[in-house]
């Protein structure tokens, strides 16, 4: 199948900093990207559709100031949580899709701020 | 009512047991459907992928969609302690756009 990087895959912060999630199809071209929160025990919850060289798209509720996403490439698209707040401490998710049927996973990045 | 249906368990089952799992959806839209595996603190990993109904089977692994009653099962034979983990359905089609729907995953517990 294809692979998807997601890096880092754990990252504490302190209150008020910035942190960037790099999210990377190794072995295809990635048209759309999809970026998700996941809190224990739940399911994904879709934060925001990005399509390279354009801007993404978010889900009603997802502020677009806090959660800045850019897809510059067709392999790579980043999410930067601005000034991160502990509420912010979640797991965030990338996907990439090449097609509009199957979506590839990376690894996720549990964010702890304190 | 939710598009997807999922029952979020938890689900105990010994091992050697035949697993199934089950979603329900509504919109008869949706033509491709998966079934994804995930373990605690990592992401999703496709398991599954079917195209409209029928069966398809992967080793241990067997997916069936039913379009006719919109229910998609996932059945993992010979079950593992190694299989324990959140199983998450998902499926997609021309809604007006391809927007994948999840379920909200079952936990499955397989003891040794």
């Amino acid at each position: 199948g294809a692979v998807v990087s997601q890096h880092p895959s754990r990252v504490i912060c302190k209150s008020g900093t910035s942190v960037k999630i790099e999210c990377r199809s190794l072995d295809f071209q990635a048209t759309t990207m999809f970026w998700y929160r996941q809190f224990p025990k739940q399911s994904l919850m879709l934060m925001a559709t990005s399509n390279e060289g354009s801007k993404a798209t978010y889900e009603q509720g997802v502020e677009k100031d806090k959660f800045l996403i850019n897809h510059a490439s067709l392999t790579l698209s980043t999410l930067t949580v601005t000034s991160a707040h502990p509420e912010d401490s979640s797991f965030y998710i990338c996907s990439a899709s090449s097609t509009n049927e199957k979506l590839f996973f990376g690894s996720g990045t549990q964010l702890s701020v304190l | 009512q939710k598009e997807v249906e999922q029952d979020p368990g938890p689900l105990s089952v010994p091992e050697g047991a035949i697993v199934s799992l089950n979603c329900t959806y509504s919109n008869s839209a949706f033509q491709y459907f998966m079934w994804y595996r995930q373990y605690s603190r990592k992401g999703p990993e496709l398991l599954m992928y079917t195209y409209s109904s029928g069966n398809k089977e992967d080793g241990r692994f067997t997916a069936q969609v039913d379009k006719s009653s919109k229910y998609i099962s996932l059945f993992i034979r010979d079950s593992q302690p190694s299989d324990s983990a959140t199983y998450l359905c998902a499926m997609t089609g021309n809604t007006g756009g391809f927007k994948t729907i999840f379920g909200a995953g079952t936990r499955l517990f397989v003891k040794a």
